[in-house]
Formats: structure tokens, sequence, C-alpha cells
């Protein structure tokens, strides 16, 4: 069956570090996105690509960058782990056109 | 910024009973409302979605009211099972922007046997 999957599912990390976040889908959807979630904030958009080579910021994105070579992956990279970025982190995927998004089982990062 | 303002934080229902969540939306350029449910450890899953086109959606025992002069929405779980409990989101895609999802903030909904 075709699936989202997310991996590590649980990160422990030092503030300064490179962290990448995993995201493969195999829908072959043209549309991936990058959530985190936090108390109170709901889930809030942090990078999403409409194809290869195609990426494009959300509403966070500082701190947060993102590569699509592929159609089945987006990892997601925090350049140099802050507090404020221990997060659950999900990703989605959907087909072009269609507004309904599929989402991993998430990340849970925690930044010491 | 777009946003979608969602309430109450969380929701405790006895068995049986209705529950229900609702949301208020500050742009009118949105053209799809979907809610999301999310069980614990799990990520968000459809559950229901409507366009701004139609004032009602049943599917089952969920039920969407939908106000476009007021701008608001509401979910609405008739006979409340304990194996509804989860977190409830409603959100919003901008028109035109490519299946964006603006999230509200989440209700928490425990139902009580």
């Amino acid at each position: 069956d075709a699936e989202i999957t997310q991996s590590p599912r649980h990160k422990i990390t030092e503030t300064g570090r490179q962290v990448t976040l995993a995201c493969h889908q195999t829908w072959n959807h043209n549309n991936m996105f990058w959530y985190r979630q936090d108390l109170g904030h709901g889930l809030r958009l942090i990078h999403y690509s409409y194809g290869v080579q195609d990426t494009n910021k959300g509403e966070v994105s500082d701190g947060y960058s993102v590569s699509r070579s592929n159609t089945e992956d987006l990892p997601l990279t925090l350049e140099s782990a802050a507090s404020s970025q221990t997060s659950v982190y999900f990703c989605a995927s959907s087909s072009t056109g269609i507004e309904t998004q599929y989402f991993g089982p998430g990340t849970r990062l925690l930044v010491l | 910024q777009q946003q979608v303002k969602q309430s109450p934080q969380s929701l405790i229902v006895q068995k049986g009973g209705i529950s229900i969540i609702n949301c208020a939306y500050e742009n009118t350029a949105f053209d799809y409302f979907p809610w999301y449910q999310q069980f614990p450890g799990k990520g968000p899953a459809l559950l229901i979605a409507i366009r701004p086109d139609v004032s009602e959606k049943k599917e089952g025992r969920f039920t969407i009211s939908f106000n476009k002069s007021a701008k608001q929405f509401s979910l609405h779980i008739m006979d409340s099972q304990p194996g509804d409990s989860a977190t409830y989101f409603c959100a919003a895609i901008p028109y035109n922007q490519g299946g964006k999802l603006i999230f509200g903030q989440g209700t928490e909904l425990s139902v009580k046997p």
C-alpha cells in the first residue's frame, strides 16, 4: 500500500547542531509539505514543494531548509538547531489539484 | 496573515452527547474548509470537508455547518463516542494557492463513558 513515512520518529539533539528529518511518500504525489505542531498553535507550515526542484517558504521558515531532488522525498534540515525548534514535525503530501493532504506519523524533536 | 481561529481549546462531552467545535476565518478568499482528526502519536487525517457554496455537509455522525456571511464554520459530532476522543483541527485552503492548509489551533475532545 502507498504510504508516507518519516524518520527518525524521535530525535534528541543539541543547540547548534544540524539536523535533517526525512520524509518519503510512495503515492507519487507532486505536492509535499512540512508542518510543525505546537500546543496552542495548531500546525504551522514551514516549507512546501509542488514538484522536483521546486521549494517555497511557509509561515515559519526561518532556520529551516528543504530540497526536492525527486518526487518521493522532501527532507527538512534545521541548519543550526535552537531550543525554539523543539516541536513535533509532520510531513504531508497531496496530488496536484486535490486538496486532501495525507500526513506522516510525525517526528518528535527535542533540542537541548 | 490569514488566520483561522478555533474554539474551544478543550471539550468534555458525555457519551451520546453532541460535540460542537467552532471556527472563524478572517479572509474571504478561502475555497475549501476541511476538518482533520488526530489521535495521540499519529498524524492528522481528513475527517470531512466543505466548500463555501454549501451550507451543510453530513457524513455519518459528523456534520459541518458553514455560514459564509459570518465567516464561520463548525463541526458537530452527534452521539459522541469514547472512540471520538481526539484532537480536531479545522483548516482552510486559500483560493488558488495550491492546497496550502491554514490550521486552527485545535480542540482536544474527550468523550466520557
